[in-house]
């Protein structure tokens, strides 16, 4: 089982509709969980992290946790074409006193005008 | 205030080259994370460094990779002998000196090597 997966998509939603992003991760003692998006030979962008259970809302972006049942997940509202990009979830691994970032494979989105 | 800064931004390397690629992490950040991105694939991780230390450096291949943080300028992720399976984005990451658990890496805007 890989440590932190993610539907590789590609995903496609209207303008102005609901993208529904989701991750889960192996690890029951992560703690903080953070979502990049990655645009076409761009570098990574961190959008937000959430490390409490429930919803953290910044603008149109929405992330929700569930550690319990260990998933992660990223809600964009009013979706625009310039949404479209992969969107990456990393959660931190502990080793030693690192933190390195272990991200799932990403989702591709697609924000149709 | 600056962000994290790599160069170059491409470099083109032949087979039993030498590739240098440097990183300068966020002001106030003493974190420094080298990944790489394999054509299609997703992000992995290679080292960890601090000022003059390696701290975890697990991710790396055992031969021919070397990285280095030095007291005085920026971090180097140094490839002896390229290949063409070292062609990939290879991205640098900092985060400040809080050791939590929230830290945040920002990434630089990477180095594409190609091999030929």
């Amino acid at each position: 089982q890989k440590e932190v997966e993610q539907n590789s998509g590609p995903l496609s939603v209207p303008e102005g509709a609901i993208a529904s992003l989701n991750c889960t991760y192996s690890d029951r003692g992560s703690q903080s969980f953070f979502w990049y998006r990655q645009y076409s030979g761009k570098s990574p962008e961190l959008i937000m992290f959430i490390y409490s259970n429930g919803d953290k809302e910044d603008g149109r972006f929405t992330a929700q946790l569930n550690k319990a049942s260990q998933y992660v997940s990223l809600l964009i509202r009013d979706s625009q074409p310039s949404d479209s990009a992969t969107y990456l979830c990393a959660v931190p691994q502990r080793v030693g006193s690192a933190r390195q970032l272990t991200f799932g494979s990403g989702t591709q989105l697609t924000v149709l005008p | 205030n600056a962000g994290v800064m790599q160069n170059p931004r491409h470099l083109v390397r032949r087979r039993g080259q030498e590739a240098r690629l440097r990183c300068s992490p966020m002001k106030g950040h003493s974190h420094v994370y080298w990944y790489r991105q394999l054509p299609e694939e997703g992000l992995k991780f290679m080292v960890y460094l601090q000022k003059e230390n390696i701290i975890d450096e697990s991710g790396m291949p055992k031969e021919r990779f070397s990285a280095e943080f030095p007291k005085e300028g920026p971090s180097i992720l140094r490839i002896q002998q390229v290949v063409r399976g070292d062609s990939a984005a290879y991205f640098c990451a900092s985060s400040p000196l809080r050791g939590t658990s929230t830290d945040t890496q920002y990434f630089g805007p990477g180095t594409r090597l190609t091999v030929l």
